[in-house]
C-alpha cells in the first residue's frame, strides 16, 4: 500500500505560488521523499527528493516537518503548463521501489 | 536527468496475439527497471520489478506468464504481453534505476489496445 496521502485535487492561479500538501506519517528515519508529475499520457517527471531538509532546484521547493509525517512542495509561480498529477512518493527502505500513490491532480487557472 | 525510452509509443493488437514493449536507458546503467501500468484516471501500478541477468520479481496478483520480463542487459529490458485480451489495453511505464539515492527515471509509456 502507498504510504502517503494526498488530497485528490486543487487548483491554482496562473502566476500564484501552489502548495501541494503530502503526509506520510509512517515514514521511517531514512526513507527519502520523491515528487514527481505526470502529464497526460506522458511518463511521470522527477520533481524533488529530500530526506530531512528542504530543498530547492529549478522547478520547485520541498519543506519537510521536522517530524517528517508530512511535506509540502511549492510551485513558486505556477504556469499553465504545471497541469499535471503530483504525486507524492516515499521509497521503500534499500531498494528503488516505489508504491505511487493517488497523486493530487493541480490544474492551474488562467 | 536520465533519459529512458520506450518503442513503440503505441500499439494496437487482436486478441490472442502477443506483443513486445521495449524500454531502453539510453545514457546511464539501469541495474534495476520497473514495469508499471496505468489504467485511465487511475494511479501508476507496479507490476514487476527487474535486476539485470535475474529473473523479474513480480508484484502480487500480477501473472508471471502472462507479463514476461526479460532485463538481459544494463540497458535494455523487455515486457511482452502474451496471449493479449482487451482487458490488458493500458498504458504501460518503464522505469530505470541506478543512480543515487535510488531516483527512477521513466519512460515515457506505450499505450496498448487490444481489439
Amino acid at each position: 500500500d502507498a504510504k502517503t496521502t494526498q488530497p485528490p485535487s486543487m487548483d491554482c492561479a496562473e502566476g500564484r505560488a501552489a502548495n501541494l500538501p503530502c503526509n506520510h506519517s509512517t515514514i521511517s528515519g531514512n526513507e527519502y521523499v520523491y515528487w514527481y508529475r505526470q502529464i497526460h499520457s506522458q511518463g511521470p517527471q522527477y520533481i524533488i527528493h529530500g530526506l530531512k531538509n528542504n530543498e530547492t532546484n529549478e522547478m520547485a521547493s520541498l519543506i519537510i516537518t521536522e517530524d517528517r509525517k508530512s511535506s509540502t512542495l511549492i510551485l513558486p509561480h505556477a504556469t499553465l503548463r504545471d497541469t499535471a498529477v503530483y504525486y507524492c512518493i516515499v521509497r521503500e527502505t534499500g531498494t528503488y521501489k516505489y508504491i505511487f500513490g493517488t497523486g493530487t491532480r493541480l490544474k492551474v487557472l488562467a | 536527468g536520465a533519459v529512458v525510452s520506450q518503442h513503440p509509443s503505441w500499439v494496437i493488437c487482436k486478441s490472442g496475439t502477443s506483443v513486445k514493449i521495449e524500454c531502453r536507458s539510453l545514457d546511464f546503467q539501469a541495474t534495476t527497471m520497473f514495469w508499471y501500468r496505468q489504467f485511465p484516471k487511475q494511479s501508476l501500478m507496479l507490476m514487476a520489478t527487474s535486476n539485470e541477468g535475474s529473473k523479474a520479481t513480480y508484484e502480487q496478483g500480477v501473472e508471471k506468464d502472462k507479463f514476461l520480463i526479460n532485463h538481459a542487459s544494463l540497458t535494455l529490458s523487455t515486457l511482452t504481453v502474451t496471449s493479449a485480451h482487451p482487458e490488458d489495453s493500458s498504458f504501460y511505464i518503464c522505469s530505470a534505476g541506478g543512480g543515487s539515492p535510488y531516483e527512477q527515471y521513466f519512460g515515457p509509456g506505450t499505450r496498448l489496445t487490444v481489439t
